[in-house]
């Protein structure tokens, strides 16, 4: 049963870097799993942050790109996410999760990816 | 982006109920829509993919339909770990995007 455990700081300044960890167990880094990062300010609902995919393709929200990073680091069995130049408005739990596909309309090319498992969550806050 | 609007924002119900979730899609999106339950402070948690299949384990009491832009989601005999909030999410191009959510409150 694959599990997902993020840590990281819960406190980071204004214009600092948040940097997050996402360690992965029971199991492995298949080649047809992706990834994800997803984040919830307080009270609000869940925004995808971005992917990465066993060979390290990543795709991100263009709302975020020019600030962030995601990498895998097989050896360690860990996703990591790189936010710089936070502002309150990072202020989140940010989640790691799972992202299996389905190919489920035989004459459409396009993958179904879902997240099917996720970790705890780890909240940060962006405060001086 | 592809925005997704659900409907109500809220509802109230009681044990044994059956409820309906509507989400809709601002573009087409086929049959590429996800269902997630999350528990307050807890991690969402997958119900159901491509519209309408139970991921394993999910109850039957869950079901999924609809396609291009108007999907559904009811539940049926309302279980009192069903009282959570309810989150639709289009996988039809990144970037992907959630509903802002149903809580699902008992009566």
């Amino acid at each position: 049963q694959v599990q997902l455990q993020e840590s990281g700081p819960g406190l980071v300044k204004p214009s600092e870097t948040l940097s997050l960890t996402c360690a992965v167990s029971g199991g492995s880094f298949d080649t047809n799993i992706l990834w994800t990062w997803i984040r919830q300010p307080p009270g609000e609902g869940l925004e995808w942050i971005g992917e990465i995919s066993h060979g390290g393709f990543t795709d991100y929200n263009p709302s975020l790109k020019s600030r962030l990073t995601i990498s895998l680091d097989k050896s360690k069995s860990q996703v990591s996410l790189k936010l710089n130049s936070v502002t309150a408005a990072d202020t989140a739990v940010y989640y790691c999760a799972r992202t299996p596909s389905r190919h489920i309309v035989p004459s459409d090319p396009i993958l179904n990816w879902f997240f099917d498992v996720w970790g705890r969550g780890t909240l940060v806050t962006v405060s001086s | 982006d592809i925005q997704m609007t659900q409907s109500p924002s809220s509802l109230s119900a009681s044990l044994g109920d059956s409820v309906t979730i509507t989400c809709r899609a601002s573009h087409y999106i086929s049959i590429y829509l996800n269902w997630y339950r999350q528990k307050p402070g807890k991690a969402p948690e997958f119900l159901i993919y491509a519209a309408s299949t139970l991921q394993s384990g999910v109850p039957s009491r869950f079901s999924g339909s609809g396609s291009g832009t108007d999907f559904t989601l009811t539940i049926s005999s309302l279980q009192p770990e069903d009282f959570a909030t309810y989150y639709c999410q289009h996988s039809y191009r990144t970037p992907y995007t959630f509903g802002q959510g149903t809580k699902l409150e008992i009566k």
